[in-house]
């Protein structure tokens, strides 16, 4: 069974820093794209960033581009999210999406982790 | 970027009845780029629809989408208990993913 399982999320205060985590499991993590979408507290979906399946090329939201920056390390199935700069209006819960080739959407979600910016 | 924009924000419907759902979008989204999901409180979201018609595993078949160009449809037949969630379409284009507002679908 595909698992996504994220990690790292918790209060933070404005100006700080969070690196979140997504283990993959049951699949071949190294052929996929992979994203972060995020949920702020009773609002809508927003696409995060976005990378290759081999790391070469990122893509990234103007709300977070030159703060945040995603990575993986294929050998260890795993999915990053290094959030700087922080701010009130980054306070959401934080998805890792798998990529459904080819078609532009998000076919399988990780239960997300929460990111609280706040003093 | 691309706006979608979804309608109506909030549907209220009963078991056993039709629903239809739009997504607008501001500009032509290619056909192939266009998904639907649905979110149930305290749960990810999990998708429906990709290329604008194509189930997703495991999805019933009373669930369709539909559409080309800016306008696109979700239709949901025969509403089962389970389907009253938040619904959202998806777009990708140009490097860039965006999702509409969302319309809730709500027991009347």
């Amino acid at each position: 069974e595909v698992q996504l399982v994220e990690s790292g999320g918790g209060i933070v205060q404005p100006g700080g820093s969070l690196r979140l985590s997504c283990a993959a499991s049951a699949f071949t993590f190294s052929s996929r794209w992979m994203h972060w979408v995020r949920q702020a507290p009773g609002k809508g979906l927003v696409w995060v960033a976005a990378i290759w399946s081999d790391g070469s090329n990122t893509l990234y939201a103007d709300s977070v581009k030159g703060r945040f920056t995603i990575s993986r390390d294929n050998a260890k199935n795993t999915l990053y999210l290094q959030m700087n700069g922080l701010g009130v209006e980054d306070t959401a819960v934080y998805y890792c999406v798998r990529d459904l080739t080819h078609w532009g959407a998000f076919d399988f979600w990780g239960q997300g982790t929460l990111v609280t910016v706040s003093s | 970027d691309i706006v979608l924009t979804q309608s109506p924000g909030t549907l209220s419907l009963s078991p056993g009845d039709g629903a239809t759902l739009s997504c607008r979008a501001s500009q032509s989204v290619s056909s192939v780029n266009l998904a639907w999901y649905q979110q149930k409180p305290g749960q990810a979201p999990r998708l429906l629809i990709y290329g604008s018609s194509n189930r997703a595993t495991g999805i019933p078949d009373r669930f369709s989408g539909s559409g080309s160009g800016t306008d696109f449809t979700l239709t949901i037949s025969r509403l089962e208990p389970e389907d009253f969630a938040v619904y959202y379409c998806q777009q990708y284009g140009i490097s860039s993913y965006t999702f509409g507002q969302g319309t809730k679908l709500e027991i009347k």
